[in-house]
């Protein structure tokens, strides 16, 4: 079964940092691109960035683009967001999500979330 | 961004009416387009991929159409488990966004 449980949520000023971390187990990580998605207390899904299986490509959304940094660890199953400049609109519930197969690197199982709110 | 606009973002419909949900693309995005469902509380379910592709495990009574910049996602015949929100999401360019969504509630 796919488990994915994020983590680094919380408080953080504008202007701060912070990196979330999602850990994946029940599939062979080391596979699969994994996205990031993201949702304002009760709005839309925005997604965020993808990075591919192991040739480190990544992808970003204008909204984050040179502000945050998707990175991955494969020997230890771990995703990664680091987010910098934080703003007030990047409040949100965080998600990591495996992609649907190999070939697809659509958001398919995803996490629980983790929340992160931004205000001074 | 490709901005993704859907319409309309609430509907009303009874059990056993077909559906339609419309989105468009501000320019074209060939045929990469998905369409997802989210209900309270829960992740999103990936329904359809490339516009008319119906994922694996999602009944048949989903389909997607269109191509360019104008999509449709159909419900034949609406069950009580359809009353969700549904998103479309296109992935023609390197930075890919969802539609606003559009929630489908009970007549």
């Amino acid at each position: 079964e796919v488990q994915l449980l994020e983590s680094g949520g919380g408080l953080v000023q504008p202007g701060g940092s912070l990196r979330l971390s999602c850990a994946a187990s029940g599939f062979t990580f080391s596979s699969y691109a994994m996205n990031w998605v993201r949702q304002a207390p009760g709005k839309g899904l925005e997604w965020v960035s993808v990075i591919s299986s192991s040739d480190g490509r990544t992808y970003y959304a204008d909204s984050v683009k040179g502000r945050f940094t998707i990175s991955r660890d494969n020997s230890k199953n771990t995703l990664y967001l680091q987010m910098n400049s934080l703003r007030a609109q990047d409040t949100a519930v965080y998600y990591c999500a495996k992609a649907v197969r190999m070939q697809l690197w659509l958001p398919g199982s995803w996490g629980q979330g983790t929340l992160v709110t931004v205000s001074s | 961004d490709i901005q993704m606009t859907q319409s309309p973002s609430t509907l009303s419909a009874s059990v056993g009416d077909r559906v339609t949900i419309t989105c468009r693309a501000s320019q074209s995005i060939s045929v990469w387009l998905a369409w997802y469902q989210q209900k309270p509380g829960k992740a999103p379910n990936l329904l359809i991929y490339k516009a008319s592709s119906l994922e694996s495990g999602v009944p048949s009574r989903f389909s997607g159409s269109g191509s360019g910049t104008e999509f449709t996602l159909t419900i034949s015949s609406l069950q009580p488990d359809d009353f969700a929100t549904y998103y479309c999401q296109q992935y023609n360019s390197y930075s890919w966004t969802f539609g606003q969504g559009t929630k489908v509630e009970i007549k």
